[in-house]
């Protein structure tokens, strides 16, 4: 009964290898997000979908690219993988609206050597 | 444009004592105000929220915060630390526009020594 779940938990690569993130929520949000924790614990937002169409693209390099199939999924592809990429990375939603509480998943931790 | 400060990277308190975790905000317009709390190796869990009303907000695990309009302030507190409450606390503010983005400060980590 998990309300965001994201998979994998860990994940270690080489550089140059392509990997991807999947994320699902069952709590019925309209809003979906993937968000970067780096090594000193900082939270930056990277996309935010509101059914299935981008609306928060930050300043991400472009290798990055998220997917989303239907509003209850959210998945991250990666392209050329660099040492730089390690972080956790933590899909989230929520109802559309400031005002609502963000709901994380336990997020999946990135390491590139 | 939104913003969060954490002015304390770490906050330490001997279990039973009072805590406090200190959050400042800059928004136009009436904010909406969180905590959110992240454990070891854990996603964040939402503790609290400020939206309008009572300016004490009372939330998860006994903690509660204080809405200050005029010191644009949104302090985390707790009468009697536990050990348990150790971790990583994040103060946020919601996105002003549906199309927005939330704003997380830099985080504050707590540490409850017995």
């Amino acid at each position: 009964d998990t309300a965001v779940s994201q998979t994998p938990k860990y994940l270690v690569t080489q550089m140059g290898n392509d990997k991807s993130i999947k994320c699902e929520q069952n709590l019925g949000h309209d809003t979906m997000y993937w968000y970067k924790q780096d090594s000193k614990k900082f939270l930056k937002i990277m996309f935010s979908y509101n059914n299935k169409e981008l609306i928060i693209n930050e300043t991400v390099p472009n290798r990055f690219s998220p997917k989303s199939p239907d509003k209850a999924h959210l998945n991250l592809h990666i392209n050329s993988l660099e040492l730089g990429d390690s972080a956790v990375y933590f899909c989230a939603s929520s109802p559309t609206g400031g005002s609502n509480t963000i709901y994380f998943g336990e997020g999946s931790w990135l390491t590139v050597v | 444009a939104q913003s969060v400060a954490q002015p304390e990277d770490q906050v330490n308190v001997a279990e039973g004592n009072p805590l406090t975790v200190k959050c400042t905000y800059s928004v136009s317009g009436n904010p909406y105000l969180f905590w959110y709390v992240q454990y070891p190796n854990r996603g964040l869990q939402f503790l609290l929220k400020y939206i309008t009303g009572d300016n004490l907000v009372k939330g998860s695990y006994g903690f509660e915060a204080e809405f200050n309009k005029s010191q644009t302030s949104f302090h985390l507190k707790k009468p009697s630390a536990l050990v348990s409450d150790s971790a990583l606390y994040f103060c946020a503010v919601g996105a002003n526009t549906n199309a927005g983005k939330s704003t997380f400060g830099d985080g504050t980590t707590l540490t409850v020594k017995p």
